[in-house]
């Protein structure tokens, strides 16, 4: 059974303060993995995808990179304004979404 | 604008009453989805459609029902039957399913 975990729950970090948001993943046939954003009351925005181990994706002060059995969202140095929280999803063989459950970040300035 | 409009935003069902939740998209794209959300939970997926007039069950349909009569609407409508009505509910749709997927932005419906 394709399965997606997201970790921390929750991560407090300073501005300007660079981290990693981590999303562990089992899946019988990968065809894809997706990080969104989502604001409070909001839908989330869609931000990377990335099909293959060893892939890498860049917007601003986020980079998404994927191995085998993980993906991980690196901020750099970021501003109050990326506070959000962070979904990754997963695109299996059934081709349903699953989703991870996020990583609720906050930036204090 | 491309885009996908959910309506409305808020929504108040008693208890005993079907609702029903627009989702409207211009994007021209054949899949459409509907997701619950609840508090400090990821989505999980009500139902989806991969092409007009046909639409599979996803892992909490109960209580819930779609129709899929045009390309661009996919409705949903929430049933007495559902015993936990109360949550955020996104619509999303992709060019093909499964593929990277765009969301409305939201309809919060609460039971009073």
């Amino acid at each position: 059974e394709d399965q997606v975990t997201q970790s921390p729950e929750a991560l407090r970090l300073q501005e300007g303060e660079s981290s990693s948001l981590n999303c562990s993943y089992t899946v019988s046939g990968l065809r894809g993995l997706f990080w969104y954003r989502q604001d409070p009351g909001k839908g989330p925005e869609f931000l990377f995808t990335l099909y293959s181990a060893g892939e890498e994706k860049e917007k601003e002060r986020l980079k998404a990179t994927l191995t085998k059995k993980e993906s991980f969202l690196h901020i750099t140095a970021p501003k109050p304004e990326d506070s959000a929280t962070y979904l990754c999803a997963l695109w299996g063989s059934a081709s349903k979404i699953i989703f991870g459950s996020g990583t609720r970040l906050s930036i204090r300035p | 604008d491309g885009g996908i409009t959910q309506s409305p935003k808020y929504l108040f069902r008693k208890e005993g009453q079907n609702v029903t939740l627009s989702c409207e998209q211009n994007l021209n794209h054949d899949a459409m989805y509907w997701y619950r959300q609840d508090p400090g939970q990821g989505l999980r997926l009500i139902y989806y459609s991969q092409i007009v007039n046909d639409f599979q069950k996803g892992d909490i349909a109960e209580g819930y029902s779609v129709s899929r009569e045009k390309k661009e609407s996919f409705p949903l409508t929430v049933t007495s039957a559902q015993k936990n009505p109360t949550a955020f509910y996104l619509c999303a749709s992709s060019i093909e399913l499964g593929g990277e997927a765009f969301f409305g932005q939201g309809t919060r419906l609460t039971v009073v």
